[in-house]
């Protein structure tokens, strides 16, 4: 069974506002993993945060993880119409990922 | 896409007909994993393999079998194809990053079965 849940399921932002989603999980991790996905294309990997990290940055993206609470949030700044994409949370532990059902982001110009 | 391939890109099989799947990989990662996607359930994992010949299943293996025969392959069987296979498959890849394993995903398999 999936490990991870989205939350909201869909999200829809005008361009330059701030897009945020969520994602809570069961079970003990060793990090906690978000990925992008273009319509038709594969996944691709935006940030890792480790269990003992609070929170963590990557140009745009910033990613909190609250472990007490089996939580995650993805914050996208200044959203831009490229990223209008599918965002899945992953939970890690070892070599294998867990996805959530993933929260779609459509940005308007 | 970080040297994965996968082929075929698109198939339309019939209920019963046994269909293979390769993913091929050119950066010598040791783990290869197979997933589906379905409409409201994300990626599941059927398969994964920890190195050559060494395979183990997820939580979606029923009706599927994998072989890794060499590092850069891994197949995925479904022995008798059912209608509730349709689904896009995608393969993907890791190695150790310290004790994080990112993983990076080839560009998917559509797959109709009539």
């Amino acid at each position: 069974s999936q490990q991870g849940e989205e939350d909201p399921q869909a999200l829809s932002i005008q361009e330059g506002e701030n897009a945020t989603m969520n994602c809570s999980y069961k079970t003990s991790i060793n990090n906690l993993q978000w990925y992008r996905q273009n319509s038709g294309r594969g996944l691709v990997h935006l940030i890792l945060i480790r269990s003992n990290e609070r929170e963590k940055h990557s140009g745009r993206l910033r990613v909190t993880l609250d472990t007490s609470k089996k939580s995650s949030s993805l914050l996208i700044t200044a959203s831009r119409a490229a990223d209008t994409a599918s965002y899945f949370c992953a939970t890690a532990l070892g070599y294998k990922l867990s996805f959530g059902a993933g929260t779609t982001v459509t940005v308007r110009a | 896409d970080a040297g994965i391939t996968q082929s075929p890109r698109h198939k339309v099989t019939e209920t019963g007909t046994p269909v293979t799947l390769r993913c091929h990989q050119t950066e010598n990662h040791r783990y290869m994993y197979w997933y589906r996607q379905d409409p409201g359930h994300g990626l599941r994992l059927i398969h994964y393999s920890y190195g050559v010949k060494d395979t183990d299943k997820g939580e979606v293996s029923d009706g599927y079998s994998v072989s890794r025969s060499k590092t850069e392959d891994f197949l995925l069987t479904l022995e008798s194809a059912t209608s509730s296979q349709t689904s896009v498959y995608f393969c993907a890849i890791s190695e150790s990053q310290g004790s994080s394993y990112e993983q990076y995903f080839g560009p998917g398999t559509r797959l109709t079965v009539t």
